[in-house]
């Protein structure tokens, strides 16, 4: 399978605040990755699929001004937080699409701590 | 859209038990995947099964098989021989799969705690 790292495992900002995370594909060129969102003691939420080339597609109730997708090339898509908020504060998981086995390959996430 | 509900939130068995984990799901497509994933406390997600929906034949890999039942929308994982690694928490989600070989997000069912006693 595919292997997919974000960057930075974990972060902290304060309120107001924009940080980006980075999800890339290491071995694999992805067309289509994928964004979630984890609450703490609760499943995976879809946040947005992030196409190469194209704009993000957002799952309802995302707001694409606050959460901006950017899948600039086949191994990188970033996602920014805009103006954070500590209602924010989440783990973020993003994952590679392949095409090939019909799998998604999750990178190991992001912990975002706004204060 | 498609719903997947499991309802045990917690399940705790003895190590070299068999475990099952249920999971339905509620869809109007055709195409499309099932998946097991595992969680463990470091939260990486890890697969461990998938199954076609086009397939009759239930997946297995090694101490993992499932029970597809397509008519009835159930899709249960069975671990067979409970090891203490397999402590994590276990979700089924499905996929959408689009023509042109894409596919849409995955949608998870809210995970069940699975802990594997010595």
């Amino acid at each position: 399978g595919a292997v997919v790292s974000q960057h930075p495992s974990r972060v902290i900002c304060k309120s107001g605040t924009s940080v980006k995370i980075e999800c890339r594909s290491l071995d694999f060129q992805a067309t289509t990755m994928f964004w979630y969102r984890q609450f703490p003691k609760q499943s995976l939420m879809l946040m947005a699929t992030s196409n190469e080339g194209s704009k993000a597609t957002y799952e309802q109730g995302v707001e694409k001004d606050k959460f901006l997708i950017n899948h600039a090339s086949l191994t990188l898509s970033t996602l920014t937080v805009t103006s954070a908020h500590p209602e924010d504060s989440s783990f973020y998981i993003c994952s590679v699409y392949s095409g090939l086995s019909y799998e998604q390959y999750f990178g190991p996430g992001t912990r975002l701590t706004v204060t | 859209a498609q719903t997947v509900t499991q309802s045990q939130p917690e399940m705790s068995v003895q190590e070299a038990e068999t475990v099952t984990l249920s999971c339905t799901y509620d869809t109007s497509e055709s195409n499309y995947y099932l998946f097991w994933y595992k969680q463990p406390p470091s939260r990486q997600m890890i697969l461990v099964i998938r199954q076609e929906a086009y397939k009759q034949q239930n997946a297995t890999e090694n101490r993992f098989s499932v029970n597809f039942q397509k008519a009835a929308k159930s899709f249960s994982l069975k671990i067979s021989d409970s090891q203490l690694g397999d402590t994590a928490m276990d979700f089924c989600a499905f996929m959408k799969r689009n023509s042109g070989g894409g596919a849409d997000g995955l949608t998870f069912g809210k995970g069940t705690h699975l802990i594997i006693q010595p």
